[in-house]
């Protein structure tokens, strides 16, 4: 069983809207949590990076929260463009090791 | 850009062909990476290069074979590949080992599409 699970699997909103993307996981203890980016055809580019210790982080109209106590992510993305489309990723990273927890994404498409 | 290339961008090969592809970083970093994406799996790692050394070999069968001959350039050799290794092939580099907290972000390149008939 994948230690991070992502939903919803895709999405399609309208331009302009806001939108929730989330991220359940089990990996315990952990050191980050990151989501990424990436566009068709594209390697991943990251959006945020929050320790364990973080609440939430934002970058732009990108808002990430983290509750580590109910091991939960969540990406907010304000007032979406087209550009906006891609795939989101959830990774969280332990302590030890070099295992990153990659989520299979949620795809989001932004439509006029 | 994200300063990490990646050629060739798309690959196909029969499966008693012998191929590499290349990854080169241009940001100074001493950790490289091979992931693997298939449709619908999240990303798999493959391999991990600290200052050229090999640090992690996540039980990848033997028919991939990575190279790391300095901190810029890394290579994935491949041979009598099978139609269930294609996939997107993505080379990944980070300052410092990516456990390391942010310090360690990865920055990927553009990845390898690759299709083994």
């Amino acid at each position: 069983k994948n230690q991070v699970e992502q939903s919803p699997q895709s999405l399609i909103i309208l331009e302009g809207k806001n939108c929730t993307l989330q991220c359940n996981y089990t990996v315990s203890p952990f050191s980050n949590l990151r989501w990424y980016k990436q566009d068709t055809g594209r390697g991943p580019v990251s959006l945020t990076i929050m320790t364990f210790s973080e609440n939430t982080k934002s970058n732009g109209r990108y808002t990430a929260t983290l509750d580590a106590d109910t091991k939960q992510s969540s990406l907010h993305i304000t007032a979406s463009q087209l550009s906006d489309s891609a795939s989101y990723i959830c990774v969280v990273i332990p302590f030890t090791g070099n295992q990153f927890y990659f989520g299979t994404g949620t795809s989001l498409t932004v439509i006029p | 850009e994200t300063g990490v290339t990646q050629t060739p961008r798309h690959l196909v090969m029969g499966m008693t062909n012998k191929k590499s592809l290349k990854c080169e970083q241009h940001l100074g970093h001493n950790a490289m990476y091979w992931y693997k994406q298939s449709a619908k799996k999240p990303l798999e790692l493959m391999f991990v290069y600290s200052l050229e050394e090999r640090v992690e070999n996540n039980s990848v069968p033997s028919r991939f074979s990575p190279e790391c001959p300095n901190s810029s350039h890394l290579f994935l050799h491949l041979h009598t590949l099978q139609p269930e290794d294609s996939a997107l092939y993505l080379c990944a580099s980070s300052l410092g080992l990516a456990g390391g907290g942010p310090g360690g972000e990865q920055f990927f390149g553009p990845g390898t599409r690759l299709t083994v008939l």
